[in-house]
Formats: structure tokens, C-alpha cells, sequence
């Protein structure tokens, strides 16, 4: 079974660039993350998809950060423009259901951004 | 003070050898409890999952949560190179969190020497 995919793996901009993300979750995952994972740190929460809505997107900079999920499969995460602080990882996760704590997300191995 | 605390390391320890990861959480509401491995470049992956508190064992890990300390661990018995990776602890939030709102500490980073 294939795992979350994402690209592109590695993207290098200059700021005040766009750029986005996709990601393919697992197949039948219905809830679907966006985590920002800077250097060191553990992964932040910044948008949770259930099918198409989203659901909890509190921590999502909405002046520069946009997400879509258009037939609650597929997501795209674009940042417009894009500025230094932005360099991390940006990782995207999949689960059944995230009203099932079982704590088990899984998650794609990342799109790592360098803003220049 | 962040809800989850977990010192980034790195430990370095030669094969073999028993290693002792912890996290301590300042919320004594947490009852979900989760350790996830990060290989370089990669994206984590769920380890152990423990509910409330107690032991739990799979192979050579063991997870235990006192909750009395509002501290976890997660102790990686006769350690081999393939478990150098970064180690992060994971809580789901109480008051009606779900696995939606996983707070991760910062991630330890772990050595494994051969």
C-alpha cells in the first residue's frame, strides 16, 4: 500500500516567491494535516482536513498561507510570498479519522523549503 | 513553559547499550500518549502508543507513563545503529482533543555508535 506522497521534496526560492506543496494521502484516509516542522523542533499543526472542510486551521498565516482540498482527496498548501522565517519542512499527514485517538498519523516524508 | 518538554539531545550511546528517552507535560489532563521515530529526512513514524498510565512493551521498547510525575519515557532495550533517529514524544490534548491536535516536544536526537 502506498504511503503519503508529497512533493516536490526539495524546493529552493527566492523571497517574496510563490511556492506549494502537494499531497497524495493514503487511499480512504479521510483527514488529512498540514505540519510545520522548523529545524530541532517537533511538528506544528497548521491545517486538519476532514473530507473537503477544514476543520481547524487556527494556526495557518492566513495573510501569506493558503490550503485547499478539492474532493477531500488531494491537498495543496501554497505560501504567496514567501519570506526567510518560512525555511523548514513542511509535512503532510493522513489517519482514518482524527476523532479516533489512537494517535497514529501518518505522515509523508516532506517538502523541505529553503527561502533565500 | 510549553506543554510537552523533551531535552533535543543529542545522546550518543555505543550498541548495545539500554537507552532512556523522557518527556514531562504540564497538563495533568493528558491521557493519550504517543513516541514517534524520525529517521533523517524522513517523516515520523508512530512507535508506541500508550493510554493513561502504566508500562507497555513492544520488542525491545518500552513506553511508561507516570502521571502522578506528569512524566513519560520510552527505554529502547540492546540499542542497534538502525535506531539512531530523532525520538518525539506526542500528546493528545483533554477537553475533547483528538488525534487532530497532537502537541510533539521538540524531538531527542539519538546516536547510535556500533
Amino acid at each position: 500500500e502506498a504511503g503519503v506522497v508529497q512533493s516536490p521534496r526539495y524546493k529552493i526560492i527566492e523571497k517574496k516567491q510563490p511556492v506549494a506543496f502537494w499531497c497524495n494521502p493514503i487511499s480512504g484516509h479521510n483527514t488529512l494535516y498540514w505540519y510545520l516542522q522548523n529545524l530541532g523542533q517537533g511538528p506544528e499543526l497548521l491545517i486538519r482536513y476532514e473530507n473537503e472542510e477544514a476543520v481547524d486551521d487556527s494556526q495557518l498565516p492566513k495573510d501569506r498561507f493558503s490550503a485547499e482540498r478539492l474532493k477531500g482527496v488531494d491537498s495543496t498548501l501554497k505560501i504567496q510570498p514567501a519570506e526567510l522565517g518560512d525555511s523548514a519542512v513542511y509535512l503532510c499527514a493522513s489517519s482514518l479519522s482524527s476523532g479516533m485517538n489512537t494517535g497514529e498519523l501518518f505522515f509523508g516524508e516532506g517538502s523541505r523549503l529553503t527561502v533565500l | 513553559q510549553k506543554e510537552v518538554e523533551q531535552d533535543p539531545g543529542p545522546l550518543s550511546v555505543p550498541e548495545g547499550a539500554i537507552v532512556s528517552l523522557n518527556c514531562t507535560y504540564s497538563n495533568s489532563a493528558f491521557q493519550y500518549f504517543m513516541w514517534y521515530r524520525q529517521y533523517s529526512r524522513k517523516g515520523p513514524e508512530l512507535l508506541m502508543y500508550t493510554y493513561s498510565s502504566g508500562n507497555k512493551e513492544d520488542g525491545r521498547f518500552t513506553a511508561q507513563v507516570d502521571k502522578s510525575s506528569k512524566y513519560i519515557s520510552l527505554f529502547i532495550r540492546d540499542s542497534q545503529p538502525s535506531d539512531s533517529a530523532t525520538y518525539l514524544c506526542a500528546m493528545i490534548p483533554p477537553m475533547g482533543g483528538s488525534q487532530g491536535n497532537l502537541i510533539f516536544g521538540k524531538g531527542t536526537k539519538l546516536s547510535v555508535k556500533p
